[in-house]
């Protein structure tokens, strides 16, 4: 039981690259949620999903797309990196709405 | 939406003092107030949770108080270690609808002296 893996843990792009991050839960968890984390600014959400092939707006969507295909799996899409998508981003999965979420390890992106 | 406020941003105790973190949230609605503690490098883990349904919860030499009518509610670390510095995360949620999508607040740093 690995809990949530997120891969990868660390990458570099250039501005207008573009990069996949995946999100794997093996808990059967319905709800899946991407935050970026960025300092004194706490953990914002990106986007989320209730079940396989749903997807919703967070807080901060702009220049991020998502794709829930199968259940176990959460990706999140960066069409052209830019420097202000630096940040460390984590997944989250939750078994039901107003459980606790279990995180994974993190993604820490720099984008130059 | 939920704002979820903490304070304060950064917290230093010596070894043994007890430690207090403070959430405002703005959604009479929300039910579900997690707390997370992050250690450095390291993703956040929840430590304790309280539904709007109960005043307080403890767990050890942990314990969280809600107080609905005036939307906050604390943290409160007894005895503290060195071992509790860390980043802690509160947050909020109105749940049903809003599908247990988490507002956080910014973050303490707790800092515990030996």
């Amino acid at each position: 039981n690995a809990g949530v893996t997120q891969t990868p843990k660390f990458r570099v792009l250039k501005t207008g690259q573009s990069m996949t991050l995946l999100c794997a839960q093996d808990m059967n968890h319905e709800y899946m949620y991407w935050y970026r984390q960025d300092p004194g600014m706490g953990l914002r959400l990106i986007h989320y999903s209730v079940g396989e092939g749903t997807t919703a707006k967070g807080e901060v969507p702009d220049g991020y797309n998502v794709s829930r295909l199968k259940k176990q799996n959460f990706l999140l899409g960066l069409e052209s990196a830019a420097p202000s998508q630096t940040s460390v981003y984590f997944c989250a999965s939750s078994y039901l709405s107003s459980y606790g979420y279990t995180f994974g390890s993190g993604t820490r992106l720099t984008v130059v | 939406g939920e704002n979820v406020e903490q304070h304060p941003s950064t917290l230093s105790v010596q070894e043994g003092d007890s430690a207090v973190i403070k959430c405002t949230y703005s959604d009479s609605a929300s039910n579900y107030f997690p707390w997370y503690k992050q250690e450095l490098g390291k993703r956040p883990q929840l430590i304790i949770d309280i539904r709007s349904n109960v005043g307080e919860k403890k767990d050890q030499r942990i314990a969280v108080t809600l107080n609905k009518t005036a939307k906050h509610f604390s943290l409160h670390i007894t005895e503290t270690q060195p071992e509790d510095s860390a980043v802690y995360f509160c947050a909020g949620t109105t749940g049903g609808t809003s599908y247990g999508k988490l507002t956080f607040g910014q973050g303490t740093i707790l800092t515990v002296h030996p």
